[in-house]
């Protein structure tokens, strides 16, 4: 099946620790994108990637880092730096060709909770 | 700044009524426009989209919207509801240089909720 995963779909973390939240698509999709989803505030973005090895900061990147190695693989790294973690995490990738086919297409998240 | 209004934070209708979620955006250029729902603690799913041509654009799960230039709005309708629509529908710009998609901007949502 063609898609986009995320993984784990649950993440615990103690304070003071980083983690590495995984997402992968075989879309062959040449963009890739991290967002931040709170309650009543949409989605913010937080890191965008159009090439591999090259990306690129979005709205609320603070606290935030990333990679990619791999077209397929845009993996997150939340670190402790980021002061209000606990949220909702999506990954999205897009098809960069223009034109209608031109839609970013989203992952299933990951709930990130920070005891 | 671009932005996208979402006025109805919550709403709700019965099952088998008509429903409308409005949004409002404000882009200077002809703005790529997109409706997407999610499920509770799931993704976002696209609905449709409009890019250019008829202003009244189909979607999947017999979802319709129209575009309005005059009043800058990207309304979503469906004239019979099912209990399944219920969910959170967010209505997104696509304002990015590099791509007219390469950046989203979503506006806070509408819950809907459909009462039997």
């Amino acid at each position: 099946d063609g898609g986009i995963t995320q993984s784990p779909k649950y993440l615990f973390r103690k304070e003071g620790q980083n983690v590495t939240l995984s997402c992968e698509q075989n879309l062959n999709h040449d963009a890739m994108y991290w967002y931040r989803q709170d309650p009543g505030q949409g989605l913010r973005l937080i890191y965008y990637s159009q090439i591999v090895n090259d990306f690129q900061k979005g709205d609320i990147a603070e606290g935030y880092s990333v990679s990619r190695e791999k077209k397929e693989s845009f993996p997150l790294t939340v670190t402790s730096a980021q002061k209000n973690p606990t949220a909702f995490y999506l990954c999205a990738s897009r098809y960069t060709s223009g034109g209608s086919t031109d839609t970013q297409y989203f992952g299933p998240g990951t709930r990130l909770t920070v005891l | 700044a671009q932005s996208v209004t979402q006025p109805d934070i919550h709403i709700t209708v019965s099952e088998g009524a008509s429903l409308e979620l409005r949004c409002n955006y404000s882009y200077g250029a002809t703005p790529y426009l997109f409706w997407y729902v999610q499920s509770p603690g799931q993704g976002l799913q696209l609905l449709l989209k409009y890019f250019s041509g008829d202003t009244l654009v189909q979607g999947i799960k017999g979802f319709e919207a129209e575009f309005k230039r005059s009043q800058s709005s990207f309304n979503l309708r469906k004239p019979s509801v099912h209990w399944s629509d219920a969910a959170e529908y967010f209505c997104a710009v696509g304002a990015g240089y590099g791509g007219a998609t390469n950046k989203l901007i979503f506006g806070t949502g509408t819950l809907l909720a459909v009462q039997p």
